[in-house]
């Protein structure tokens, strides 16, 4: 099954700070993608990449960048972090065919106090 | 914005029924749909796809689509505890990069 790792896999931060949050992926997907999940809004898209080099805004972009300085590694970038970011961030990879489902790490805890 | 709406927002079955769960998509662009499984506190894991006007079935799940109205369900039969978890429902466009999902539904199956 395909292998996607995250870290840290909890994480507090102060307002104001800047947060790196990490992913990997061993399986030579060609999409990566940030996802955050809050009760009662599911999964959003924060950020995704087609390869490295690339990033792309996805549905809820502002206040996060992303970067992907390789096939196998991609980051979420919060520079300014706020109480309001406090989620549950998902990484996944996928194929670049349409067809084909997601792979999730397990996830990143962040807390903004 | 495009959205995927789930209903209902939570279900409870009694062990050994049937659960059924609901999906639409606002995008008339989306061509494909997945259901994914999250059990608390993990990842969410795919549970099956379904890119044809019809329906599709896999043990103790049955997946439905019609496409003229982007409208997906998903059927538990034989519901046991373990079936207990939040199911999230994506699509994805023909033309689109990434899948976009819904808001859930949690299921409850109690003894």
């Amino acid at each position: 099954e395909a292998a996607v790792t995250q870290s840290p896999r909890n994480k507090v931060a102060v307002t104001g700070g800047k947060v790196t949050l990490s992913c990997n992926q061993t399986n030579n997907h060609n999409n990566m993608y940030w996802y955050r999940q809050d009760t009662g809004h599911g999964l959003r898209l924060i950020h995704y990449s087609y390869g490295a080099g690339s990033t792309e805004k996805g549905d809820i972009p502002d206040g996060y960048k992303a970067s992907r300085p390789s096939q196998e590694n991609f980051s979420l970038i919060l520079e300014l972090a706020t109480p309001s970011q406090t989620s549950v961030y998902f990484c996944a990879s996928g194929d670049a065919d349409i067809n084909t489902e997601v792979f999730f790490g397990k996830g990143t805890r962040l807390t903004v106090v | 914005q495009q959205k995927v709406q789930q209903s209902p927002e939570s279900l409870i079955v009694p062990e050994g029924g049937m659960a059924s769960l609901n999906c639409t998509s606002s995008d008339r662009n989306v061509d494909y749909f997945w259901w994914y499984r999250q059990h608390s506190g993990k990842s969410p894991k795919m549970l099956m796809s379904i890119f044809s006007n019809g329906e599709k079935e896999e043990g103790r799940f049955t997946v439905h689509l019609n496409k003229a109205s982007l409208h997906t369900s998903l059927h538990i039969r034989d519901s046991q505890p373990s079936d207990s978890a939040l199911y999230l429902c994506a699509a994805r466009r023909n033309s689109g990069t990434y899948q976009r999902f819904g808001t859930g539904t949690k299921l409850q199956v109690v003894p």
